[in-house]
């Protein structure tokens, strides 16, 4: 079973740039996540998606971070403009989103953004 | 506020065995959850608790205490390979992950 795709893997801009990640889930998978990982912190969910609706945002930086997953299947993640603290890796996740409240996470493997 | 607290750090010796802890304070509880991360890798899935007790699986076990918001993941018969950061985190009564910084573990021959 292919596991959850993330491009590109690395990627160095100049603050005020624009950038995007993209993100395919595990098939079958309902539910997808973001995450933004600061070295040395734990990850930190930017946004939920339930097929193509959004469960949670609230902790989504609105005025410079977007997402959207159109068909409820992959998904984009846009910074504009990026700014120096937002050098991480960004992860993203998918569950099975079958209706139960407890579900495992897999994870992709990452972008890892460096702004400088 | 919701607070997960790990060590940041910690080494053990090839073979031997390492306990990690984790303490949490969250509104509501809903399981605990720990994955390993190798260095500028993604978080894989090691264990999940629910229920107070010991959870073995290999190598690794999980313990919950629910009365005193505490876990921790034990890792016996160290390798080289387990040199990782372990992530505990608590799913919250609105059924969010809330996560620890992480634990790195050295493992020294």
């Amino acid at each position: 079973e292919a596991g959850v795709a993330q491009s590109p893997r690395y990627k160095i801009i100049e603050k005020r740039q624009s950038v995007a990640f993209w993100c395919n889930p595990i098939s079958g998978h309902a539910t997808l996540y973001w995450y933004q990982q600061i070295l040395g912190q734990g990850p930190k969910l930017l946004i939920q998606f339930q097929n193509n609706g959004v469960v949670d945002d609230s902790q989504l930086p609105k005025d410079r971070f977007s997402a959207e997953r159109l068909k409820g299947v992959d998904s984009t993640l846009k910074i504009q403009p990026a700014k120096l603290e937002d050098s991480a890796v960004y992860l993203c996740a998918s569950s099975l989103g079958s209706g139960g409240a407890v579900e495992t996470q897999y994870f992709g493997p990452g972008t890892r953004l460096l702004v400088l | 506020g919701q607070n997960i607290d790990q060590p940041t750090e910690m080494t053990a010796t090839e073979g031997a065995i390492v306990q990690i802890n984790c303490t949490y304070q969250t509104s509501g509880f809903n399981g605990l959850f720990w994955y390993q991360q190798h260095a500028g890798e993604a978080p894989t899935f090691l264990s999940y608790n629910v229920l107070d007790g010991l959870e073995e699986k290999g190598r690794f076990s999980s313990f919950l205490s629910r009365s005193k918001g505490y876990s921790y993941l034990l890792l016996k018969e160290l390798q080289m390979k387990d040199s990782a950061s372990y992530l505990c985190a608590v799913l919250d009564s609105n059924y969010q992950l809330i996560w620890g910084a992480g634990t790195k573990l050295i493992i020294k021959p």
